[in-house]
């Protein structure tokens, strides 16, 4: 399976891009890069997944490398809401649909 | 109406007591999952279920067990309750898109204490 690192934290000043890395050397070439983001214990909130192409949604951008090993998650002007832990996942391999989910990135976001 | 609801948020028991966590979705989906998380650490699956009849486990089903009762209701009962399974618990509810796995909607959790 693959597997994820991420930095334990970050900081990102308030209206800033926050750029959140993430490195899955292992990945397989059908596998998925998934960002979810907890905030204060809530229920995780998916963010955006991609596969090989770059991708953008309302909350942000996926910018996959083009050897797919490392991936980085742009929140384009980051607001104290966007205090949150975020994880970076990759999917199995297996038909069982599971996310394996890492600690992720205590992502800090000061005034 | 939240989309995902588990009750009860809060729960404190003893050793040995059985347990019961209830998680209900409105968002329509057949895949439904059981997670716990501990202190800094990421969530770790318990039992997943890809509809009515299929239910399976996850990386740490052991003193665990599920019920799907229909397409919206999904139970994980703790049968003799242990301090180690202090966590939080959620649910979450998914629905395939394409070739990957469609995005997990989650539960706000339930916060399980185990004297």
């Amino acid at each position: 399976d693959a597997k994820t690192t991420q930095p334990p934290s970050m900081d990102c000043a308030e209206g800033r891009a926050a750029n959140l890395p993430c490195n899955h050397s292992t990945i397989s070439g059908n596998e998925y890069v998934y960002w979810y983001r907890q905030i204060h214990s809530q229920g995780p909130q998916y963010i955006i997944h991609g596969l090989k192409n770059n991708e953008t949604n309302e909350m942000a951008s996926l910018i996959i490398t083009e050897d797919r090993k490392s991936s980085t998650l742009i929140l384009p002007h980051a607001t104290l809401r966007d205090t949150a832990v975020y994880y970076c996942i990759v999917r199995v391999q297996d038909s069982n649909y599971q996310l394996i989910w890492g600690a992720g990135t205590k992502l800090i976001i000061k005034p | 109406d939240a989309d995902v609801t588990q009750t009860p948020r809060n729960r404190i028991t003893k050793t040995g007591k059985r347990i019961m966590l209830e998680c209900s979705q409105t968002k329509g989906h057949d895949r439904m999952y059981w997670y716990r998380q501990d202190p800094g650490l990421g969530l770790r699956l318990i039992y997943y279920s890809f509809d009515v009849k299929d239910i399976n486990k996850g990386e740490i089903s052991d003193g665990y067990s599920v019920s799907r009762q229909a397409q919206a209701k999904f139970s994980l009962s703790l049968e003799s309750a242990i301090p180690n399974q202090t966590a939080l618990y959620f649910c979450a509810t998914s629905d395939l898109l394409g070739q990957g796995v469609g995005e997990q909607f989650f539960g706000p959790g339930t916060r399980l204490t185990v004297l």
